[in-house]
């Protein structure tokens, strides 16, 4: 399996519930990032969370980080039809290797 | 630029022909990556350049696959006799140093 795979593959909820992602991973990391992707196209920089951190909020995402499990997980709180998107975690292999490594990505529905 | 910007943002070609994709970094962004996407799956690693070092070349699919990034600037992604499996978007992004990364908006490869 590949490093970060994010779980489930896809969520569909109503607007104004919350929406939980899950990412784990296989090696030791820096940090871990979430990042967003409408229409198939290009990703959106979320948020970045230190594997000294146990979490982080940025407006209505919260993330935290267990490196005993090697997992993490994005909430979404007071979703709106316009969370609407796929959501990739993303780590480097190894702390000397340079390039991310994005799971294969929580397809979110927000049902009006 | 502002932001990262990729053309053709659609390319239909016909099995058999050579495809130039291209990608103009975040201006003073000495990282750029290119990643491939296939409908509905996460980001395959292609190659990643830094500075005026080698590239890492360790994700490119096969021979028919080259790429090459000019003044430390614009890159081109060069698809040699495309194969219907080579439909995917084409994502490029950069950095400056750090692990975030901006994304362009992807370039849809469709071999008919």
């Amino acid at each position: 399996s590949q490093q970060g795979e994010e779980d489930p593959q896809a969520l569909s909820i109503q607007e104004g519930e919350n929406a939980t992602m899950n990412c784990s991973y296989k090696t030791s990391i820096n940090n871990l990032q979430w990042y967003r992707q409408n229409s198939g196209r290009g990703l959106v920089h979320l948020i970045l969370i230190r594997s000294n951190e146990r979490e982080k909020h940025s407006g209505r995402l919260r993330v935290t980080l267990d490196t005993s499990k090697k997992s993490s997980s994005l909430l979404i709180t007071a979703s709106r039809a316009a969370d609407t998107a796929s959501y990739f975690c993303a780590t480097r292999l190894n702390q000397g290797a340079q390039k991310l490594v994005f799971g294969q990505g929580t397809r979110l529905t927000i049902n009006p | 630029g502002a932001g990262v910007s990729q053309s053709p943002s659609n390319k239909v070609t016909e099995k058999g022909k050579d495809v130039e994709l291209r990608c103009d970094p975040i201006s003073g962004h000495t990282a750029l990556y290119w990643y491939r996407q296939s409908l509905g799956q996460g980001l395959e690693f292609l190659i990643y350049f830094q500075g005026n070092s080698a590239p890492d070349k360790s994700g490119l699919p096969s021979d028919r696959f080259s790429a090459e990034r000019t003044g430390g600037s614009v890159s081109t992604l060069t698809i040699q006799r495309t194969q219907q499996e080579d439909s995917a978007v084409y994502l490029c992004a950069s950095s400056l140093g750090s692990d975030i990364y901006t994304f362009g908006s992807g370039t849809r490869l469709t071999v008919v």
